[in-house]
């Protein structure tokens, strides 16, 4: 069993959908990470959360420590949103654990 | 402000070669981690270099080595490479070990 586990591993939706993508971990962390990844192999940094709620623009991240997950909401989903979702264990030493990503394609 | 930069874009290189690719952090970060990713996989840390030591690592083999410089930019370095070794290595610098990691574009290693 992976240490990071993401679902689901495919996500379409139609453009104005709300959209969750869920991680669950069975390691301790310091830190969860959600990460997005465009074709070509880009990776931005999305949100680093150790409890409760971040909000960015249509993005929010929501974790609950106890039961080790974690989730990403996107409001009114654009094709732009389109791209690989990533979430990654961060530990005490600094090293991240990855999923394997949710690849979003939203349509028009 | 430049972020964090990798070269070269892309590589290739034949089983048994050596293969050195480089990060630049982002202005102000003095720790750079380094990933591999095979395709369609998640990333995979490799190690974590900080005042120029090594001060952790994932499971790779000693085959993978690495440095980092004065001004905090490093190396990855890969002897005897294997088909195995194909894969997009992507470096990350941040601030502190625990903070934000900031990720270069990568460098895709393709070994024949």
């Amino acid at each position: 069993k992976n240490e990071v586990e993401q679902s689901p591993q495919n996500l379409t939706a139609q453009e104005g959908e709300f959209i969750t993508i869920n991680c669950s971990y069975s390691v301790g962390i310091s830190a969860l990470h959600w990460l997005q990844q465009h074709p070509g192999g880009g990776i931005v940094s999305l949100f680093m959360l150790s409890s409760g709620k971040k909000k960015h623009g249509r993005l929010i991240a929501t974790i609950n420590i106890q039961e080790k997950h974690s989730s990403l909401h996107i409001t009114a989903s654009h094709p732009r949103d389109s791209a690989v979702y990533i979430c990654a264990a961060g530990g005490s030493q600094g090293n991240l654990i990855f999923g394997k990503g949710t690849k979003l394609s939203v349509k028009p | 402000d430049a972020g964090v930069t990798q070269s070269p874009t892309h590589l290739i290189k034949t089983r048994g070669q050596q293969v050195t690719l480089r990060c630049s952090p982002k202005s102000g970060h003095d720790t750079v981690s380094w990933y591999q990713q095979a395709l369609g996989q998640g990333p995979q840390f490799i190690f974590q270099y900080y005042e120029e030591e090594e001060r952790q690592r994932g499971n790779f083999p000693d085959r993978f080595s690495g440095h980092q410089f004065p001004n905090y930019s490093s190396e990855l370095n890969v002897n005897a490479l294997l088909l195995g070794d194909s894969a997009l290595y992507l470096c990350a610098s941040s601030l502190d070990r625990t903070d934000t990691q900031y990720f270069g574009p990568g460098t895709r290693l393709t070994v024949l």
